[in-house]
């Protein structure tokens, strides 16, 4: 089993729709976990933090399951500008953990 | 927040060759990371840069082939030696405090004829 595992992509969908992302990860002693955003040749930056408890940005909703170790993300009423590929990233102690990603498309 | 610059941005080198990439962050971090990353692929982390001692590598890549030094908090090279066109890739270095957030530098974009 791989250390973190995404749904395979791409996503297409039509602007205005709710698309979700899944992730897997292997490590039960994984400590931190984040969704970071790629851009076509740019480099990734943090979306936002996954807390046991959930959180919510704008339109953007992240959720962690420690006893399934699993972790997605919710984009509601999705936007030309959210086409990016989603990494879900899983941390130990002192490293970061990336999954392969999941491209988003979303067209007019 | 750290705002990460890496230099070169691209190169195009010939096989059998070395490169050093530099890293310089804008403030002092804790930890510094370097990264490859393959076209249309993840990223797979090479090493930690360890302040004032030896890089920790991950299983696969060794100190001959990408010796990394971090003589203080806020800078790192990695030097990619005796390069072949398996190498060519994109590296990018990251910096930050333990297992929270990493900002990431713009990358540098290597190509190996």
């Amino acid at each position: 089993r791989k250390e973190v595992e995404q749904d395979p992509g791409p996503f297409n969908v039509p602007e205005g729709a709710t698309v979700a992302f899944n992730c897997t990860y292997s490590n039960s002693a994984s400590q931190s976990f984040f969704w970071y955003r790629q851009d076509c040749r740019k480099e990734p930056k943090l979306l936002m933090s996954v807390y046991s408890s959930g959180n919510e940005d704008g339109r953007f909703t992240a959720q962690l399951n420690r006893a399934s170790q699993y972790i997605s993300l919710l984009i509601r009423d999705s936007k030309l500008s959210d086409s990016a590929t989603y990494l879900c990233v899983v941390t130990g102690y002192s490293t970061l953990t990336f999954g392969k990603g999941t491209m988003l498309l979303v067209s007019p | 927040s750290a705002v990460i610059s890496q230099k070169p941005s691209r190169d195009i080198c010939q096989r059998g060759t070395s490169l050093t990439i530099q890293c310089q962050v804008d403030s002092q971090v804790t930890m510094m990371f370097w990264y490859r990353q393959q076209p249309g692929q993840s990223l797979t982390l090479i090493a930690t840069a360890n302040q004032g001692s030896e890089a920790t590598y991950e299983s696969g890549f060794v100190i001959d082939k990408f010796p990394i030094s971090r003589p203080n908090l806020t800078f790192s090279t990695l030097t990619v030696s005796n390069m072949s066109p398996e190498d060519s890739s994109i590296y990018l270095c990251s910096g930050g405090s333990g297992s929270y957030e990493q900002y990431f530098g713009p990358g540098t974009r290597l190509t190996v004829t």
